[in-house]
């Protein structure tokens, strides 16, 4: 059972460029997250998904893109890349079901620089 | 003010402390109350979860809330070097759907020397 999967690690970009992050869950999760860390910053929500076909804003969603056609798959896009945007990016899930108080599963990011 | 906060350290403490690590908060719609452990390089993990005030014991690690406060804490017994990493605390109010929405404090690096 892999969990939450990340792809790339590491990645640099150029200004203007543009790149998706890969998250994978194997867990048939529902609920799938993409939030940035910046150092001193903590951990703020870009996008979210409740199922397949369904995504909404988080906290920070400009100049980020998001699509779920499947469970299993939450790719988070950078359109134009802004050197703001170099970030340690994580996706996390958590399964459906009546309780709230379900713990956050998180992969292992992916660091971003953009020079 | 922002929503979480929490002191960044680091804060380093020979093998076999006792450690506090804490959290305040200014919404007092939150009712879940988490702590995660992030090492260095790797995504959050949960240790522990809380509902409302009280505490919650786990092994080593204690987590306490006080609402009245807006004030959490997270206590390591006996603390070990494995024990270095960053501690994140996190916190949601009730949605009644299942989904949560997390607010993190900006977490504290903890640093247990040998």
């Amino acid at each position: 059972n892999a969990g939450v999967t990340q792809t790339p690690k590491f990645r640099i970009l150029k200004i203007g460029q543009s790149m998706t992050l890969q998250c994978t869950q194997d867990m048939n999760h529902n609920y799938m997250y993409w939030y940035r860390q910046d150092p001193g910053m903590g951990l703020k929500l870009i996008y979210y998904s409740v199922g397949a076909g369904i995504t909404d804003k988080g906290e920070v969603p400009n100049g980020y893109n998001v699509s779920r056609s499947t469970t299993e798959d939450f790719p988070l896009r950078l359109e134009l890349a802004a050197p703001s945007q170099t970030s340690v990016y994580f996706c996390a899930s958590i399964p459906t079901g009546a309780h709230d108080n379900q713990p956050q599963h998180f992969g292992d990011g992916t660091r971003l620089s953009i020079l | 003010q922002k929503e979480v906060e929490q002191d960044p350290g680091p804060l380093s403490v020979p093998e076999g402390a006792i450690v506090s690590l804490n959290c305040t908060y200014s919404n007092s719609a939150f009712q879940y109350f988490m702590w995660y452990r992030q090492y260095s390089r790797k995504g959050p993990e949960l240790l522990m979860y809380t509902y409302s005030s009280g505490n919650k014991e786990d092994g080593r690690f204690t987590a306490q809330v006080d609402k009245s406060s807006k004030y959490i804490s997270l206590f390591i017994r006996d603390s070990q070097p494995s024990d270095s990493a960053t501690y994140l605390c996190a916190m949601t109010p009730l949605e009644g759907t299942g989904f949560q929405k997390l607010v993190f404090g900006t977490g504290t690096r903890l640093l247990v020397s040998p």
